[in-house]
């Protein structure tokens, strides 16, 4: 069955980078695009961007240009998500999620907290 | 503040129909697919509903989706104490540079 199966929590200190992953198995890796979402405890669902997995091209939100980066390694059908200069307001549980649909978001990860904190 | 906007909270008795609505604009609803999401406590997001009443395989047909003009809807009936979840919408807003996925803001969802 298709898996999305994200990295464990991290904590970081503020202005640090953190790196998430996600592998992905169950289906052809390079057929589908990748979404990354976030949630701020308590808050709702907010997009941050989208990989395609076959050629690597992305397309980030407005508010995060500058500092996510997605890319993948078609070798262990793994995506990442790389977010810089890290603030309190970036602590949130990060998701992948896979649009096997153009226009819908069908299969989400485990999630992976990140804290950032002093 | 969410693009797409949806009641904070809606409750309703086991074995009645609640609905969620989703309010946007022509440049994310009215001219792009739905999609909604339940969010059981501690949990991740899962798909419900798609291209603005289809279901996927799994989801019972107490689920369901509309839309009109820059609105949608979900509908759920025969409500059950396992549907206390928060509830997303989700479209493409074609309003910003390249095209941005916007939610709403989720609605608590209380089977009294």
């Amino acid at each position: 069955q298709v898996q999305l199966v994200q990295s464990g929590a991290e904590v970081k200190k503020p202005g640090a980078s953190v790196k998430v992953s996600c592998k992905a198995s169950g289906y052809t890796f390079t057929s589908y695009y990748m979404h990354w979402v976030r949630q701020a405890p308590g808050q709702g669902l907010e997009w941050m961007g989208i990989i395609n997995p076959s050629g690597g091209s992305t397309s980030y939100a407005q508010k995060f240009q500058g500092r996510v980066t997605m890319t993948r390694d078609t070798s262990t059908s793994t995506v990442y998500m790389e977010l810089s200069s890290l603030r309190s307001e970036d602590t949130a549980v990060y998701y992948c999620a896979l649009a096997a649909r153009p226009d819908a978001f069908d299969i989400w990860g485990q999630g992976t907290m990140v804290t950032v904190s002093s | 503040q969410s693009v797409l906007t949806q009641p904070p909270s809606v409750s309703a008795a086991p074995g009645q129909k609640v609905t969620i609505s989703c309010s946007g604009s022509s440049s994310n609803i009215g001219n792009n697919y739905v999609s909604w999401y339940q969010q059981l406590p501690g949990t991740a997001p899962k798909l419900l509903i798609y291209e603005n009443n289809k279901r996927p395989s799994g989801i019972p047909d107490r689920f369901s989706g509309s839309k009109s003009g820059t609105s949608a809807t979900l509908g759920i009936t025969g409500l059950q104490t396992g549907d206390e979840a928060d509830y997303y919408c989700g479209t493409w807003d074609s309003s910003l540079s390249a095209g941005d996925v916007v939610f709403g803001g989720g609605t608590k969802l209380t089977v009294l």
